[in-house]
């Protein structure tokens, strides 16, 4: 109940294409959902996040959509770059909660 | 403003053999937390500080895996003994409130273990 499942697990996009990477979750207490970006030798980062109470969220090209029904999330990235090459992991937490659960990663290569 | 500091960044151990990571993470960060990451995996949580107390350590091998934050500030993670499957990045992260669900995680770029 606690996972959080990431698709899919590698992906490779034309430059200027769209990537999607999808998420489903099983905990409905979960109430919080980041997506992080992770360069080669370096740290997670957060690169957007959503609450529950909206069906989608976009900043710039990076949009989340949210479908609390079907217990799934998915990030798009529209006109996808190459310097968009990086592993996104998607994760889910309670807010007033400890635990942050992460999917297992997608590596994105976006080809130019 | 600085980021979650670690060191050292990269170590090679044998089997057997002790390794120690450091890490400093954001100024008035209450909540600190050790991750484990195995290539092409997501981070799993090792152990949880809020301030100087632990809240969740239960992914944590005891048997050989320690971990301490002193006066709720820098922490230390100790291997003892090192085995092959240890190798792995270690995140260190911080968040600025007591509750992690619902706050940014910032991360630290992480301690590269390689056990031979």
């Amino acid at each position: 109940q606690q996972q959080v499942k990431q698709s899919p697990q590698s992906l490779i996009v034309q430059k200027g294409g769209i990537s999607i990477i999808n998420c489903a979750y099983e905990n409905t207490a979960f109430d919080y959902f980041p997506w992080y970006q992770q360069f080669p030798g370096k740290g997670p980062a957060l690169l957007i996040a959503i609450r529950p109470d909206v069906s989608e969220k976009k900043e710039g090209r990076f949009t989340i959509s949210f479908n609390k029904s079907a217990k799934q999330f998915s990030l798009h990235i529209m006109d996808s770059q190459p310097g968009d090459s990086a592993t996104y992991f998607c994760a889910a937490s309670m807010i007033g909660g400890f635990k942050t659960i992460f999917g297992a990663g997608t590596r994105l290569f976006v080809k130019a | 403003e600085a980021g979650v500091a670690q060191s050292p960044r990269y170590k090679i151990i044998e089997k057997r053999q002790s390794v120690a990571f450091w890490c400093n993470p954001i100024s008035g960060h209450a909540t600190l937390y050790w991750y484990q990451q195995i290539l092409g995996q997501g981070p799993k949580l090792l152990i949880q500080f809020q301030n100087n107390g632990v809240v969740d350590d239960s992914q944590l091998p005891k048997d050989r895996f320690s971990a301490e934050r002193l006066k709720g500030v820098d922490s230390t993670l100790k291997i003892q003994p090192a085995k092959l499957e240890d190798s792995a990045v270690y995140l260190c992260a911080s968040t600025r409130g007591l509750w992690g669900g619902g706050n940014t995680i910032y991360f630290g770029e992480g301690s590269w273990l390689t056990v031979v």
